[in-house]
């Protein structure tokens, strides 16, 4: 199982960011897939998932709802995260993650004027 | 939602010791029809995505050393290493992937004395 990111976003804030995770190496729609953000120096934040298998069925954080979208493209086996109203809190390190698997690499948004 | 306490926050050893990290979980992650408990264990040494050490709360991730082990059921979980290495040193999370949102301990951060 691997999981490909996509590289570093330099963000003005109030933008809109959207990164990638390209999953191969198991069957795309057998795992759900999550979204974590981690802060600079900071623990593990759950953003939301999505189960490609039932028609991209999303659940999200209540802390980010309304701002994050994600979504799945079955035919590349890729999985967005898309993440609007930026703001400097954003600026993280963001992972795709299958529940109880391997983890992506990390793609590293900042926001900043 | 489910809340993940981890302890302790922090650790430090001497080479060659043991160390036992414990995380509970403000209710069971044993979901009864498979008998499994929802909750895995991940190593983050810096500047690095977390790594999967176990899933299943005690089943063992390809490639990891068999000086760690752990177990636990329920509500109460325990990654131990059995002889602590230098290369042990980084931060231990556990995530329950039981019900969304899929909450992680605070993490309990390991260093050498």
């Amino acid at each position: 199982v691997q999981l490909v990111q996509s590289g570093p976003e330099l963000k003005k804030p109030g933008t809109t960011v959207k990164i990638s995770c390209k999953a191969s190496g198991y069957s795309f729609t057998e795992y759900y897939m999550n979204w974590v953000k981690q802060a600079p120096g900071k623990g593990l934040e759950w953003l939301g998932l999505i189960d490609p298998e039932d028609g991209g069925e999303t659940i999200y954080s209540e802390n980010f709802q309304g701002r994050v979208t994600i979504t799945a493209d079955m035919s590349t086996a890729t999985v967005y995260l898309q993440l609007s109203g930026l703001r400097s809190e954003d600026t993280a390190v963001y992972y795709c993650a299958t529940p109880g698997g391997p983890w992506g690499q990390g793609t590293q948004v900042t926001v900043s004027s | 939602d489910i809340v993940l306490t981890q302890s302790p926050d922090s650790l430090a050893l001497s080479l060659g010791e043991r160390a036992t990290i414990n995380c509970k979980s403000s209710q069971s992650i044993l979901y009864s029809s498979n008998n499994k408990n929802y909750l895995a264990w991940y190593q983050q040494r810096p500047g690095q995505p977390p790594k999967l050490l176990f899933y299943w709360s005690s089943s063992r991730e390809s490639g990891v050393p068999d000086r760690f082990s752990a177990s636990g059921s329920g509500t109460d979980f325990t990654l131990t290493i059995g002889s602590l290495q230098a290369e042990d040193v980084a931060v231990y999370f556990c995530q329950q992937y039981y019900s969304a949102p899929h909450t992680f301990g605070q993490g309990t951060k390991l260093e050498i004395k």
